[in-house]
């Protein structure tokens, strides 16, 4: 019973290039949420969505950032254009479907580093 | 005020000590509480929900108090394996529904 799973681990972007970053859920669960972690710092809530929803996307930056979930195949996020400031490390977590107070259950994370 | 505030650390204890991480937020319309803990360059994993009639978990004991708006958490008989960052997390609406609002998180040192 896989957990989340986050690829790559790590990626090296130099500025202004694109960065994809992958999260397939665990079995069962059909929302992901997105959240980073700049160093130093305490996680910050970017997007969550369903399968082809994007339900709320109130901690996404306005430009250069995006997310997906389509209905088949792992979440996306994807950021264009990278700059030194999005280095940090980005988790992904999962939940099941339906409303509830279900905690999180977070993925390994990918580190992006920007040169 | 910070929507969660949480203890400066970092606590350097002895095995052995019971050690206490205070938490404040500022959003009376959370309903759901958490502490979590990560190790370095991890990812964050659940320790415990708290609930508002406080609950226990083996040493972990979790206390809420909705109005002062402050948990608590308390590990009693440290051990080397509790060294981490415990994390002090609140939902932003009423609900989880996975906009969880994080503190920065204190550090522990469990020294032998």
């Amino acid at each position: 019973n896989a957990g989340v799973m986050q690829n790559p681990r790590h990626l090296v972007r130099r500025r202004g290039q694109e960065a994809r970053l992958r999260c397939s859920p665990m079995k069962g669960h059909s929302h992901v949420y997105w959240y980073r972690q700049l160093p130093e710092e305490g996680l910050k809530f970017m997007v969550y969505l369903q399968k082809e929803n994007i339900i709320d996307e109130s901690g996404m930056p306005k430009e250069r950032f995006s997310a997906e979930f389509p209905k088949e195949g792992p979440s996306i996020l994807r950021i264009q254009q990278v700059v030194r400031g999005d280095s940090a490390a980005y988790f992904c977590a999962s939940s099941p479907p339906g409303r509830g107070e279900s905690p999180l259950h977070f993925g390994n994370g990918t580190r992006l580093t920007v040169t | 005020r910070k929507e969660v505030e949480q203890d400066p650390g970092p606590f350097n204890v002895p095995e052995g000590a019971t050690v206490a991480f205070n938490c404040t937020y500022s959003n009376s319309a959370s309903q759901s509480f958490f502490w979590y803990r990560q190790d370095c360059r991890k990812e964050p994993k659940l320790l415990m929900s708290v609930y508002s009639s406080g609950n226990e978990d083996g040493r972990f004991t979790a206390q809420l108090n909705r109005a002062s708006q402050y948990i608590s958490l308390l590990i009693r008989d440290s051990k080397l394996s509790d060294s981490a960052t415990y994390l002090c997390v609140v939902s932003r609406y009423g609900g989880s529904q996975g906009n969880l609002i994080f503190g920065k998180g204190t550090k522990l040192s469990v020294k032998p």
